[in-house]
């Protein structure tokens, strides 16, 4: 029973290109997370948003932009790929109703991309 | 930027002995600590979300402690088994909107 899914397991994309990045959650959950996770630097916040249309910047946006257009799905979006975003991304999710001090986020399985 | 700091980086175990690792964050503005598996190619999965000063939680071998206090908690693995091989996440909410901020992770490495 999949709960967030991320359409690419593997993605690789020449430099330049737009990337996008699908993240859908079959919870009814407010909030959505993107993450990137590099190897020494743990999992760094790059986007949020807690209800449909509404974004915010976590950390790390500089080169990305996100889409909350429905409350199920996150996009995540990558202007004109580089190759430091070369990286593993994540998306999570949780809900304002059972909240952040009770139930942890369930995450997604993971987006490996690399910009050549 | 909040500093949620873990060690070690990494642990390499032998099967069969126990094994723990801390995570330390900011001793202000609490809220909840969390404990995360991440195995390799799966999702990382949620295994104690603490919110009291105090708490201990478990789950089969593994358990946690919480003091918010001093800003430290620490997971215990008891009887390792290759099945715990994985990187185990800490994070720290402090009520902010942004939710999480997490640690570099350990990496347990379970030897036969």
């Amino acid at each position: 029973d999949v709960k967030v899914t991320q359409s690419s397991r593997y993605l690789v994309k020449r430099t330049g290109e737009k990337v996008f990045l699908e993240c859908v959650q079959d919870m009814d959950h407010e909030n959505m997370f993107w993450y990137r996770q590099d190897p020494g630097l743990g999992l760094r916040l790059i986007y949020f948003s807690y209800d449909v249309k509404m974004k915010e910047k976590g950390d790390i946006p500089e080169g990305y932009s996100v889409s909350r257009e429905k409350k199920e799905r996150f996009s995540l979006i990558l202007e004109s790929a580089s190759t430091n975003q070369t990286s593993m991304y994540l998306c999570a999710s949780n809900s304002f109703r059972t909240g952040v001090n009770h139930y942890g986020y369930t995450f997604g399985s993971g987006t490996r991309l690399t910009v050549v | 930027i909040l500093n949620v700091e873990q060690s070690p980086q990494s642990l390499h175990v032998q099967e069969g002995d126990s094994t723990n690792f801390t995570c330390s964050f900011p001793s202000s503005n609490f809220y909840a600590l969390h404990w995360y598996r991440w195995e390799t190619a799966k999702s990382p999965e949620a295994l104690f979300v603490m919110t009291l000063n105090g708490d201990e939680k478990k789950k089969g071998r593994i358990s946690a402690t919480l003091n918010t206090k001093e800003g430290y908690s620490y997971l215990y693995i008891k009887g390792s088994q290759p099945e715990d091989s994985a990187t185990y996440l800490c994070a720290f909410w402090c009520g902010g909107a942004d939710g999480l901020t997490f640690g570099k992770g350990t990496h347990l490495i379970i030897q036969p």
